[in-house]
Formats: C-alpha cells, structure tokens, sequence
C-alpha cells in the first residue's frame, strides 16, 4: 500500500477552537507534500500544500508543518468552523513521479 | 469559470453489466486524472493522461477497464463486465500540468448489485 496513514481517523472539535489533523508518511523519498479537503458527495478540494525543504507553510486560517526528522505532517486549523467539517486527506508526490498518492483521511466534527 | 463535469453522478448496474463514466475537465488543463475512491478510503490513481497521451495507467485494471480521452478534452472511463467490487466513487481530476493542485468533480458513484 501507499506510505501516507493518518493517526487518527476522527477528530471533534468546538466551534472556534484549533484544529489539529495529523498525517504520518514513510516514504522518505516524497518531496511535496498536500492537504485536501473532501466534504460529503463532493470531490476533494486541494487546501494547502508544502515542499519537502519548508518547515511550515501558512494560508488563509490553515497551517502545515513538515517534520522530516519523524517523517510527520500536520494540518492546523485556526478557529475551527462548522463549514470545516468534512474529511481531510494529506497526500504526497513522490521524487521523480507526477502522480498524486492519499492516505485513508481524517474526519473532523466541528460541534457548535 | 466551469469547474471539472463528470456524468452520471450515480449508476447503479447488476454484475456483469457494462458501464461508462464520462468527465469534462476544466477548459486548458492537459493533464487529466481518473480516480477510485472506495468507502472510507482515500482516493486511487487509476490513470493519468497528458492531452491524449496516457502516461500512467499503471494502476488500471486493464482486463475489464479502460479509457479514452480523444482530442485531449473529454475522457471516457468505461468497465466491461462490471464486478461488485467495482462498486466506489469515480473521480475524474484535471490539472493545468502535472501537480499535486488537482481540480476533482463531484464524481460518479457506482453501485453494483
């Protein structure tokens, strides 16, 4: 199987809270990694992504951090929204490769 | 601006029964992508075209499934004989070139019985 999992496969969260929606990958070798976003009976939607030689990456109330070091990813949220429910996917673009490989997702609940 | 038209958005057939998944990407973009998505998974790269040319097809199980993208505009995804499963979610994907920014449909959920 691919080499991008996820830790958890759900996440709840109070509206206006942080969100943290972690991904871990075991393929060295992937240099760009991506956030997407698929909201129900929708395609996915490409949220933020971030190259293998960035640490961080910033958007609009969205954040991606890189940990090369424990081959991690994270997806933080600010001040969660109900219209952030949906599940999120991280994928990865391997070296030398144009395509495009997802993990299983996270699905996050934002309560009101 | 039109975003990605995949058509029908749901089929379902019984086994062994033929079926085609029809996808009109966004107006320029070369490079266009079918996807699978099963329930509570991630979705499957099933193959890549760039205009007519496929250059992945790797993943295509090509004795019952195969695809056509003439002109290099619209693309057809088609499975002879349908199996139970083939049941999922058939995302049609386009990019302006090879990236990991991929513009989805809404897709086309097939239902085999």
């Amino acid at each position: 199987g691919e080499s991008v999992g996820l830790h958890l496969p759900t996440l709840s969260v109070q509206e206006g809270d942080n969100s943290i929606i972690n991904c871990a990958y075991s393929n060295s070798a992937s240099d760009y990694f991506i956030w997407y976003k698929q909201e129900s009976g929708k395609g996915p939607q490409f949220i933020i992504d971030i190259r293998s030689n960035m640490d961080k990456r910033q958007g609009q109330r969205v954040t991606v951090l890189l940990n090369k070091t424990v081959k991690h990813l994270s997806l933080q949220i600010a001040a969660t929204q109900p219209g952030d429910s949906a599940v999120y996917f991280c994928a990865e673009i391997k070296t030398g490769a144009n395509n495009l490989f997802f993990g299983t997702g996270t699905r996050l609940t934002v309560i009101p | 601006e039109a975003g990605v038209v995949q058509s029908p958005r749901y089929k379902i057939i019984e086994k062994k029964q033929p079926v085609a998944f029809w996808c009109n990407p966004i107006s320029g973009h070369n490079t266009l992508y079918w996807y699978r998505q099963n329930l509570g998974q991630g979705p499957e790269l099933l193959i890549r075209y760039e205009n007519e040319e496929a250059v992945d097809d790797s993943q295509l199980p090509k004795d019952r499934f195969s695809a056509e993208r003439l002109k290099g505009v619209d693309s057809t995804l088609k499975i002879q004989p349908a199996e139970l499963g083939d049941s999922a979610v058939y995302l049609c994907a386009s990019s302006l070139v090879p990236s990991g920014e991929l513009f989805f449909g809404e897709g086309s959920r097939l239902t085999v019985l």
